[in-house]
């Protein structure tokens, strides 16, 4: 049964603090690697992906990867009361050889305080 | 485009009826996913689809449960008889096939309450 765990949380940090959220996963063949963002009572949204061992930035987000570890992590730098939200961690899944689902974890509930 | 569209958006039913949701996908988008969202299991894949071919259903609870794509616009989820243990949130969400696998584009979701 391929995994994939998170920290429940909630997080809590303040405004203008780096947020960590982290990620391990199961499968050791896991090639694409995915974070995604949900409000609550709305859908999730894809914020980062991350293929490749070591760092990857976009604006204030940075999506680590160590295959060797098999751990996945997100800093958010600057934390906005805007980025409290549940952050899910998504490892792509392979069917029959062919890119297939995506497997979820149940998320870190992230809240910034002003 | 106006992204994934789920109907309804809320459904309450009572234990036995028949429910079907219904998801109308990202046009070009090869890869239609249906996902169950609750606080005790996450997010979970119930089955996904390419080019409208069933790929792995192995998330479908039980036989209660059935979902079609008829064709490349248009997919339904069926649960017949529905339990108050089905109720949860359920999405929709398609993808394109190549380099964009693995961005997935969620519907609103349909809320769905068994009593």
């Amino acid at each position: 049964q391929k995994e994939v765990e998170q920290n429940s949380g909630p997080l809590s940090v303040p405004e203008g603090a780096i947020a960590s959220l982290n990620c391990t996963y199961s499968d050791r063949g896991s090639q694409s690697f995915f974070w995604y963002r949900q409000y609550s009572g709305k859908s999730p949204e894809l914020i980062m992906f991350i293929y490749s061992n070591g760092d990857k930035e976009d604006g204030r987000f940075t999506a680590q990867l160590n295959k060797a570890s098999q751990y996945v992590s997100l800093l958010i730098r600057d934390s906005q009361p805007s980025d409290s939200a549940t952050y899910l961690c998504a490892v792509m899944g392979y069917y029959g050889g062919s890119q297939g689902n995506l497997i979820f974890g149940k998320g870190t509930k992230l809240s910034v305080k002003p | 485009d106006a992204g994934v569209i789920q109907s309804p958006r809320h459904e309450v039913t009572e234990m036995g009826q028949e429910v079907t949701l219904r998801c109308k996908p990202i046009s070009g988008h090869n890869s239609l996913f249906w996902y169950r969202q609750t606080m005790m299991r996450g997010l979970e894949l119930l089955i996904y689809f390419n080019n409208n071919v069933p790929i792995d259903d192995s998330g479908m609870p039980e036989d209660r449960f059935s979902a079609k794509m008829p064709n490349a616009s248009f997919s339904t989820l069926k649960i017949q008889p529905s339990e108050p243990r089905d109720s949860a949130v359920y999405f929709c969400a398609s993808s394109p096939q190549g380099r964009g696998a693995g961005e997935l584009f969620f519907g609103e979701g349909s809320r769905l309450t068994v009593l």
